[in-house]
């Protein structure tokens, strides 16, 4: 079965800093997609980025980009200049064929 | 519109109790799925409906209940709950069903909280 680790519970970064919250999967499928999702006290969970296994190139939406690495089955996110509005839980989600899993999520503070 | 409504976004029942949850949403959207998430922990999967029927029921109790009664509602029925069963119910769509196109987008509703007393 399709696993996602999140090994950081918790994270905190300044205001206007970078963070990169870490991913990795364990898959035997070829063709699958990654995601990262934020969940903010409000519950509602939204789609930060999100990264198809077959390519190569990183994706990137605005300040928030992915380092994927897929020998290495990792998928990290970085936030670049950190905003009070990125607090939130940030969870890493892999999906597949009839199969739709979720880290356990990292807590992102952001200090002012 | 991206928005997929859940209603109550609060709900406290007994054990003994029959509920509903409910879930519209109006982007055309095909496949939708119930979601159970327990507090500090992360979503999970338990039903997923493509063109209005159920396609995956990843072994969830009788006590849930899925129906879709058309393509822009999802319903979830609750009978003889558990407190164990007091969890964060979410509820997403995306444009087809993950066996179809798996790149489809997940869009989330608020969820309902749940208390089973």
């Amino acid at each position: 079965a399709q696993t996602v680790t999140q090994s950081q519970p918790e994270m905190s970064v300044q205001e206007a800093e970078t963070v990169t919250l870490s991913c990795t999967y364990d898959t035997s499928e070829s063709d699958y997609y990654l995601f990262w999702y934020k969940q903010p006290p409000s519950r509602q969970m939204i789609l930060v980025i999100r990264q198809e296994a077959y390519k190569q190139q990183n994706a990137t939406e605005n300040r928030f980009s992915v380092n994927f690495q897929k020998a290495a089955k990792s998928f990290s996110l970085k936030i670049s200049d950190s905003q009070l509005g990125d607090a939130a839980m940030y969870f890493c989600a892999y999906r597949s064929f009839n199969d739709m899993r979720f880290g356990a999520g990292t807590r992102l503070t952001v200090k002012p | 519109d991206t928005e997929v409504t859940q209603t109550p976004k609060h709900l406290v029942m007994g054990m003994t109790n029959k509920k509903s949850l409910k879930c519209e949403q109006h982007m055309g959207h095909r496949a939708m799925y119930w979601y159970k998430q327990k507090a500090k922990k992360p979503p999970e999967l338990m039903f997923v409906y493509s063109y209005e029927k159920l396609s995956i029921n990843e072994s969830v109790p009788s006590r849930f209940s899925p129906e879709c009664p058309n393509s822009s509602l999802l319903n979830l029925h609750l009978h003889a709950l558990q407190p164990e069963d007091s969890a964060l119910y979410l509820c997403a769509s995306s444009l087809r069903r993950m066996a179809d196109q798996a790149k489809n987008i997940q869009y989330f509703g608020a969820g309902t909280r749940l208390s089973v007393l």
